[in-house]
């Protein structure tokens, strides 16, 4: 079953910022966060596994609620850069991961 | 050179067509993936591989098949292609060590488009 995103779509202007919400029904091992740009292959964000520990890009700060099932992305102010389609994967057995619908973010100068 | 090439990168067909799509990897990870990608849906997992000799359904395997030729290569198949079989596929693959806690990180291929006619 598909984690739920929220919000489906962001925009914003240059320097604002924005949270992104990720929710499982399952219990989960870990959290994995992808940026798509238009007409490219996502690419890795952050890592978040149960006990707290993260791996990712220095500048994306994000949380994970391991009792909630739920991750939050925070992107504090926010670049053109930054614009893009998030989407939060889960990981609650075999090794593999469940993407969410995504959430398109446009941040316009 | 990608880390990760996807060939055909497009490719337009018939229904009840043949279609093999081909990912190599230079990486030199055990573990790889085939996604499928629609507008509003999300990547949604179709068969995945942990080595060689392993070879698992993902949540929309119906109507597709793999073949895992080596470490580096994996195909996908559609026997008979149908209209809602268009789509962006993306093969992937995962650098998993044992003890990390996680799957680890996902290397994406560019995408093949698929349109099926």
């Amino acid at each position: 079953q598909q984690p739920v995103q929220s919000p489906q779509a962001v925009i914003l202007r240059e320097g604002e910022d924005a949270v992104i919400n990720c929710s499982s029904s399952k219990a989960l091992y870990s959290v994995h966060w992808y940026r798509q740009k238009h007409g490219e292959a996502p690419v890795f964000l952050m890592i978040l596994l149960k006990g707290g520990e993260q791996k990712g890009h220095e500048k994306i700060s994000a949380s994970f609620n391991e009792k909630k099932q739920q991750s939050s992305l925070y992107l504090t102010a926010s670049q053109l850069s930054y614009s893009g389609t998030y989407f939060c994967g889960t990981e609650s057995g075999y090794s593999t991961l469940t993407f969410g619908k995504g959430t398109m973010l446009l941040v316009s100068p | 050179d990608a880390d990760v090439t996807q060939t055909p990168r497009n490719r337009i067909t018939k229904t009840g067509k043949r279609i093999m799509l081909e990912c190599s990897q230079t990486k030199g990870h055990d573990r790889m993936y085939w996604y499928r990608q629609d507008p509003g849906l999300g990547l949604r997992l179709i068969y995945y591989s942990f080595d060689v000799k392993d070879i698992n359904k993902g949540e929309i395997s119906d109507g597709y098949s793999v073949s895992r030729q080596a470490q580096a290569k994996f195909s996908l198949s559609l026997e008979s292609a149908i209209p809602n079989q268009t789509a962006l596929y993306f093969c992937a693959t995962s650098d998993f060590e044992p003890g990390q806690g996680s799957s680890g990180e996902l290397f994406f291929g560019e995408g093949s488009r698929l349109t099926v006619l």
